[in-house]
């Protein structure tokens, strides 16, 4: 069946500007996370949709990244006035329903975003 | 939060057995073993995950110490295929943040033909 998908695949964006990035995760599927993968830093959780209930925002960097998840299915990642420590790899994963954290988690290709 | 020590990197063969340690001296009771790897420009796949026992499948297995302080995740025959950074992460299934995913280091593999 389908994975994770994500778009758009590679972004280049001037400084100062807003931008949006998709997922759609794996239907069926009620659990979405975004992460972020830059140079030096590894991969990093930014937020955890489960349902209809409130998002974990812990990872976030700052104010200016949000995301939110219409309809319990696709999520988009906000990054406004973006700075160039912003330029990394951003993924999302899904994990089926079940409950309990043993759920592997399917991660998408990622979006390569690149801040001049 | 427990943590996990991966050395860096480790070369193998082709077709030979690799064993990627993995140290977690302050792991808790609640706190579930996984294995994630990340192949070239691709995003993280699942491997394997254990509590206690040894656990296998058909990418790997995963030997678990009897204090549960460190584990071992063996691929049988290396592949090509098989070079990418692997990570150990443990998940606490007692606490809600258990769900997130957090990434160490790894171990990059390198599979030499």
């Amino acid at each position: 069946g389908a994975g994770v998908s994500q778009s758009p695949s590679n972004k280049v964006t001037e400084k100062g500007k807003d931008v949006e990035l998709r997922c759609d995760p794996i239907s069926g599927h009620t659990a979405l996370y975004w992460y972020r993968q830059s140079l030096g830093q590894g991969l990093e959780f930014l937020i955890y949709f489960q349902g209809n209930s409130a998002p974990d925002k812990s990872g976030l960097p700052s104010d200016r990244f949000s995301a939110e998840r219409t309809g319990g299915s696709v999520s988009t990642l906000t990054i406004q006035r973006t700075q160039q420590e912003d330029s990394a790899v951003y993924l999302c994963a899904s994990s089926p329903p079940g409950g309990g954290i043993k759920e592997t988690q399917y991660f998408g290709p990622g979006t390569r975003l690149l801040v001049l | 939060d427990a943590k996990t020590t991966q050395p860096n990197s480790m070369e193998s063969n082709e077709e030979e057995p690799v064993h990627l340690p993995c140290n977690h001296s302050t792991i808790s009771g609640t706190d579930y073993i996984h294995w994630y790897r990340q192949l070239p420009s691709q995003g993280p796949e699942y491997v394997i995950h254990g509590l206690t026992s040894n656990v296998n499948n058909r990418m790997a297995s995963l030997a678990i110490a009897e204090d549960r302080k460190s584990s071992t995740l063996i691929l049988h025959r290396a592949t090509l295929r098989d070079a990418a950074v692997y990570y150990c992460i443990l998940r606490d299934v007692a606490k809600a943040a258990g769900n997130k995913l957090t990434f160490g280091g790894g171990t990059r593999v390198l599979v030499k033909p």
